[in-house]
């Protein structure tokens, strides 16, 4: 059975900080890891990736895989208030979501 | 650019009545997904079309039925609503299932669905 866990399940950082959320993954035929984030509503995506190592950049968010150690992580650096919300993880090829990190961000 | 949109965007059943959540999308994926959310679970997927005509089950399947109608359009129907598919529930669609195409997946915004 796929499995995708993420940690930690919650985190409250100041603005300013830097954080890295975990997303470990056990899937039968891996072809990609999806991060995305969801604020009240629909979440959006964020980063794909497939190959180790490449790491994946937007802004202040970056993201990379390591596919021998099955994990993945998900930087955001000098954080805002804005980057409060869920953050899930998905991997294929089952579609298998991960239950998230909420991260809340103190003014 | 309209993206994923789902009807109704909040619903209450009573135990045992039927009804459909539409969900069509204008990017031309051929992939299209159902989910729920629930508090703690995450997302879990309940159907999903690889492509026109075909459907699939995925974790939760038991209780829904699917119809992908053509490349747009892709319902869920619960057939006799039960107080443990009250949950939200978002489709989605992508450019293909396994790697989600450059741009992931597109979700609408969601049916808040209460069954008493």
């Amino acid at each position: 059975e796929d499995k995708v866990v993420q940690s930690p399940l919650s985190l409250v950082v100041h603005e300013g900080d830097t954080v890295t959320l975990n997303c470990s993954y056990e899937v039968t035929n891996f072809r990609s890891l999806l991060w995305y984030k969801q604020e009240k509503k629909a979440p959006t995506f964020l980063f794909m990736l497939t190959s180790s190592g490449i790491e994946k950049k937007s802004g202040r968010l970056s993201s990379i895989l390591d596919k021998k150690e099955l994990f993945s992580i998900l930087n955001i650096t000098a954080t805002q208030t804005g980057d409060s919300a869920v953050y899930l993880c998905e991997g294929n090829e089952k579609l298998t979501f991960g239950t998230g990190t909420r991260l809340t961000i103190i003014p | 650019n309209a993206g994923v949109t789902q009807t109704p965007k909040f619903q209450v059943l009573k135990t045992g009545q039927s009804m459909t959540l539409q969900c069509a999308q204008d990017m031309n994926h051929n992939s299209m997904y159902w989910y729920r959310q629930d508090p703690g679970m995450g997302l879990r997927l309940i159907y999903y079309s690889a492509s026109e005509g075909t459907t699939d089950k995925g974790e939760v399947p038991n209780g829904y039925n699917v119809s992908r109608l053509n490349k747009r359009e892709f319902s869920l129907r619960l057939e006799s609503a039960a107080p443990s598919q009250t949950s939200v529930y978002f489709c989605a669609s992508s450019e293909n299932p396994w790697t989600g195409g450059d741009y992931g997946y597109t979700f609408g915004s969601g049916t808040r669905l209460t069954v008493v």
